[in-house]
């Protein structure tokens, strides 16, 4: 599995935009990239996964660069319901296989 | 609320009890997964089914024994555990076993062993 490193916590101000890193530089080209998030005292949410271009949903924006060694998650417009940790999953995408692992994630706070 | 439930939210069980924890989708997905998450770890993937049958065992001790019935019910049958394994326990699903698709998660079974 590729390796992650993400900022151990942030703060965002209500209503501006956060711009949450991760690096994986040791991701293969057939890997997605899967963010998820878990707010205190849930279990972990999708948010968004991509593979090559930029993704974006209801949810956030995806930004994957060039050589896929790092991506960037976008929340337009922080809340504080956006208070959460968020994961960064590079995961192998072969038939018959099924590795979503979780590291430590980024602790996002959110400051009204 | 994801599609994905959980019983019971939280359980006291002692050491020699025996207990099940239930997980329950009903979004027609083909894989069930649990998980485990301790104080200040990351989420640890235990066992994987697809299509009711297991498809991954990582190196879980045998004082927990997963069971599938069905496509709609997985279950984590816990007996003779321990302190450590006092835990946040996490069922997800998928659709199929290929990691392309979203994962939707329980919000888990807070076990606490005395």
């Amino acid at each position: 599995d590729a390796k992650t490193t993400q900022p151990n916590s942030m703060e965002s101000n209500e209503e501006e935009p956060v711009h949450l890193p991760c690096n994986h530089s040791t991701i293969s080209g057939t890997d997605y990239i899967h963010w998820y998030r878990q707010l205190p005292s849930q279990g972990p949410e999708y948010v968004i996964h991509g593979l090559t271009s930029n993704v974006n949903n209801r949810m956030a924006s995806l930004a994957i660069a060039e050589d896929r060694k790092s991506s960037t998650l976008i929340l337009h417009r922080a809340t504080l319901r956006d208070a959460a940790v968020y994961y960064c999953i590079p995961s192998y995408s072969g038939a018959g296989s099924y590795q979503l692992t979780f590291g430590k994630g980024t602790k996002l706070s959110v400051i009204p | 609320e994801t599609g994905v439930t959980q019983t019971p939210r939280h359980l006291v069980m002692g050491m020699t009890n025996k207990k099940s924890l239930k997980c329950e989708q009903h979004l027609g997905h083909n894989a069930m997964y649990w998980y485990k998450q301790s104080a200040k770890k990351p989420l640890e993937l235990m066992f994987v089914y697809s299509l009711e049958e297991r498809v991954e065992n990582n190196s879980v001790p045998s004082r927990f024994s997963p069971e599938c019935p069905n496509s709609s019910h997985l279950f984590l049958h816990l007996h003779t555990l321990q302190p450590e394994d006092s835990a946040l326990y996490l069922c997800a699903s998928s659709q199929d076993l290929f990691d392309r698709t979203e994962a939707f998660f329980g919000q888990g079974t807070r076990l606490t062993v005395v």
